[in-house]
C-alpha cells in the first residue's frame, strides 16, 4: 500500500553518464514535484507537474529533465551527470485542489557521482 | 531573502520532556499554508502538522501542535512527552497561494537536528 515510490532508491554512478529515477503514486493526485536534497539537508524544488503538464519549472541545468506519462507517474532524466548533483532526490504528489494540498513525499534517491 | 528561518540547527530534549521548534516565515501572500516535516535518519520525510493563514486555532495532532503567532510570523512546532523515537530532522516549510486551487511548491527551511536524549 506504498503511497509515493521511487526507483532506485539508491544510484551510484560515473561522471557524464545518464540516468533515470522513476516515481510513482497511488493516492490519485493530480499533481506530482520533484525536490532536490544536498548535502547541507537544505530541500529546494525542481519541478512540477499538474495533469502531465509542467508547472513549475525552477531554474536547474537542462541536463535534467521529467517526464510524466500519466498522472501517477513522474520520472526524472539527469544526462551528463556532474560531480555537483550527488543529492537526495524527492518525489512528492499532492491534490491541487485541496486545502490543504499537503505533499505526500517518497522514500527518496541517493544519488552517488563519482 | 529567506523565506523560512529555522533558527536552531540542533537541540536536545530529556526523554518524556516537551520541545519547541521555532520556524519564521516571510510573505506577503495572505494566503499560505505552513507545514512540518519529519526527517528521520532513514531519509523519508513524514508529513506531521499544518497551520493554514487563516485558521482561528493552533493546529495540533497527537503530540504534535503549532503554536502560531502570525503577527510575529511564527509557527513553532511544539513536541509534548519526547519519545526516542522523536530523534529526527524537523523542517518547516511554506506553501503560499494556499487557496488558489493550482500547485505551488513548498519552500523549506534549513531543518532542526532533534535529540531525544534517554
Amino acid at each position: 500500500d506504498t503511497a509515493v515510490s521511487q526507483t532506485p532508491k539508491y544510484l551510484v554512478t560515473q561522471m557524464g553518464n545518464d540516468k533515470s529515477i522513476k516515481c510513482e503514486q497511488n493516492l490519485g493526485h493530480d499533481t506530482m514535484y520533484w525536490y532536490k536534497q544536498d548535502s547541507k539537508k537544505f530541500l529546494k524544488i525542481m519541478f512540477s507537474y499538474n495533469n502531465k503538464e509542467l508547472i513549475i519549472n525552477e531554474t536547474v541545468p537542462n541536463r535534467f529533465s521529467p517526464k510524466s506519462p500519466d498522472k501517477a507517474h513522474l520520472n526524472l532524466h539527469i544526462n551528463s551527470l556532474e560531480l555537483g548533483d550527488s543529492a537526495v532526490y524527492f518525489c512528492a504528489s499532492s491534490q491541487a485542489v485541496l486545502t490543504p494540498d499537503t505533499q505526500y513525499f517518497g522514500p527518496g534517491t541517493r544519488l552517488t557521482v563519482l | 531573502a529567506q523565506k523560512i528561518t529555522q533558527t536552531q540547527p540542533g537541540m536536545f530534549v530529556q526523554e518524556k520532556e516537551a520541545v519547541t521548534l521555532d520556524c519564521t516565515y516571510d510573505t506577503s501572500d495572505p494566503s499560505y499554508g505552513l507545514f512540518w516535516y519529519k526527517q528521520p535518519s532513514s531519509g523519508e520525510m513524514i508529513f506531521l502538522i499544518y497551520q493554514g493563514s487563516y485558521d482561528q486555532q493552533n493546529a495540533t495532532e497527537g503530540r504534535y501542535s503549532l503554536n502560531f503567532q502570525k503577527a510575529r510570523k511564527s509557527a513553532n512546532l511544539v513536541i509534548s512527552a519526547s519519545q526516542l523515537g522523536d530523534s529526527a530532522m524537523y523542517f518547516c516549510a511554506m506553501r503560499e497561494g494556499i487557496s488558489s486551487g493550482s500547485a505551488r511548491q513548498l519552500t523549506f527551511g534549513s531543518g532542526t537536528q532533534l535529540t531525544v536524549l534517554p
